[in-house]
């Protein structure tokens, strides 16, 4: 029972452009949601992150959006840069413990 | 970095003996997480552990188990090694209240 769905497998976009990354999620108790980004041969490292008593969050080139009644969040990546091609998962916890973790998008940003 | 170490980074065995990985943290975190990452099915919890001899089963803890006697170690032991259980094995750890989790760089388990 996969509490935390990635459905699109792999993106690729062109340098410069938007990438949005989108991740739905089933169990209505999460209230912390995060961006993991993964790069080959390496852990998992931090991204983003959106609690439940917001809609959206900023980091820079990095956007979080969270939509609770949709049971739905994206990352949005501005403009988009080569070094971003990784993989990236998508988290989500109950108070802030033991994260479930969606099965992740390649993303591909072509120079 | 909460300086994770994972070992062995790479691993071969033979279905049926038993495998143990290891975790040390030197950050003073108190959670800690064992995952396996397979295609197409992301990062699973097998285990987690909020202190030290606490600990609880994950979404994939069947054939697993773990043990935590200090702060700065979480071992995750394979029983009896399966095929099925080949798999790149992460560990994490967290501060309770903070957002973030550290991970290791993954261990390879190759069972044969």
């Amino acid at each position: 029972d996969q509490q935390v769905k990635q459905n699109s497998p792999s993106l690729s976009v062109q340098e410069g452009r938007i990438s949005i990354l989108n991740c739905d999620y089933t169990n209505s108790m999460f209230d912390y949601f995060l961006w993991y980004k993964k790069y080959p041969a390496e852990g998992p490292t931090f991204l983003i992150s959106i609690s439940s008593i917001k809609d959206k969050n900023e980091d820079g080139r990095f956007t979080v959006f969270l939509n609770k009644s949709a049971k739905h969040l994206s990352l949005h990546i501005v403009p988009s840069q080569p070094g971003d091609s990784a993989v990236y998962f998508c988290a989500a916890s109950e108070r802030n413990n033991d994260m479930r973790f969606g099965a992740g998008t390649r993303l591909t940003v072509k120079p | 970095d909460a300086g994770i170490t994972q070992s062995p980074r790479h691993k071969v065995t033979e279905t049926g003996t038993p495998v143990t990985l290891r975790c040390h943290q030197t950050e003073n975190h108190r959670y800690m997480y064992w995952y396996r990452q397979d295609p197409g099915h992301g990062l699973r919890l097998i285990h987690y552990s909020y202190g030290v001899k606490d600990t609880d089963k994950g979404e994939v803890s069947d054939g697993y188990s773990v043990s935590r006697s200090k702060t700065e170690d979480f071992l995750l032991t394979l029983e009896s090694a399966t095929s099925s259980q080949t798999s790149v094995y992460f560990c994490a750890t967290q501060e309770p209240g903070d957002s973030e989790a550290f991970f290791g760089q993954g261990t390879r388990l190759t069972v044969v």
